[in-house]
């Protein structure tokens, strides 16, 4: 267990509000991802954090935003939220990139009206 | 490019064996595999790396063949507690994110 919280941990908003969800762990990891997962497509990448400040785009980063301002907190970022991104969401960590295990947080249900 | 998992969904009885797939069609540095019960956030199963390396799961063996770009995932005489999604987890270079599959959901019965 590598002290990943997410919340909130479900959510229902309408079409065109803004949502925010928080990523918040406690073991100093220095990459932090955000996913999502639906149906048929396993995990897909939206955004990653490679430290304070420096994030980059993922494959399905359309629609969302994210920051970091510090290492224990990264933030997924819905600017208009659509019903296509009714999903739940995962946030993950690791120390090292690829070479490291990810450690998953328990994940939010997001549904979109 | 997402690798590809085989079979999609396997029912077992519990004591029998089971192999899972994961194909790229990339050069791959990294394969990783997750498991995910229903309602639940992935966990960390095995890491393997190119040149042999891997760290994971005492009681699961998976096999990396860096030249085929493939790895194969082995649950020898399953219990109930292997049912779940399996999930790989492919990385093309010693930079860089994973890229997940679709997943393998594996059932095992009494």
């Amino acid at each position: 267990d590598a002290g990943i919280t997410q919340s909130p941990r479900h959510k229902v908003t309408e079409t065109g509000t803004p949502v925010t969800l928080r990523c918040h762990q406690t073991e100093n990891h220095r990459y932090m991802y955000w996913y999502r997962q639906d149906p048929g497509h396993g995990l897909r990448l939206i955004h990653y954090s490679y430290g304070v400040k420096d994030t980059d785009k993922g494959e399905v980063s359309d629609g969302y935003s994210v920051s970091r301002s510090k290492t224990e907190d990264f933030l997924l970022t819905l600017e208009s939220a659509t019903s296509s991104q009714t999903s739940v969401y995962f946030c993950a960590t690791t120390t090292s990139g690829q070479v490291e295990t990810q450690y998953f947080g328990p994940g939010t249900r997001l549904l979109v009206l | 490019q997402q690798p590809v998992q085989s079979p999609q969904a396997v029912i077992l009885r519990e004591g029998e064996d089971a192999v899972i797939n994961c194909s790229s069609s990339k050069a791959l540095y990294s394969v990783h595999w997750y498991r995910q019960k229903h309602g639940e956030a992935p966990v960390f199963l095995m890491i393997l790396l190119k040149g042999g390396e891997q760290k994971g799961h005492e009681k699961i063996s998976a096999s990396f063949n860096e030249k085929k770009q493939q790895s194969s995932l082995y649950l020898t005489a399953s219990q109930l507690s292997y049912s779940g999604t399996y999930f790989c987890g492919t990385g093309g270079g010693s930079q860089g994110n994973l890229i997940f599959g679709k997943g393998t959901k594996l059932s095992v019965k009494p």
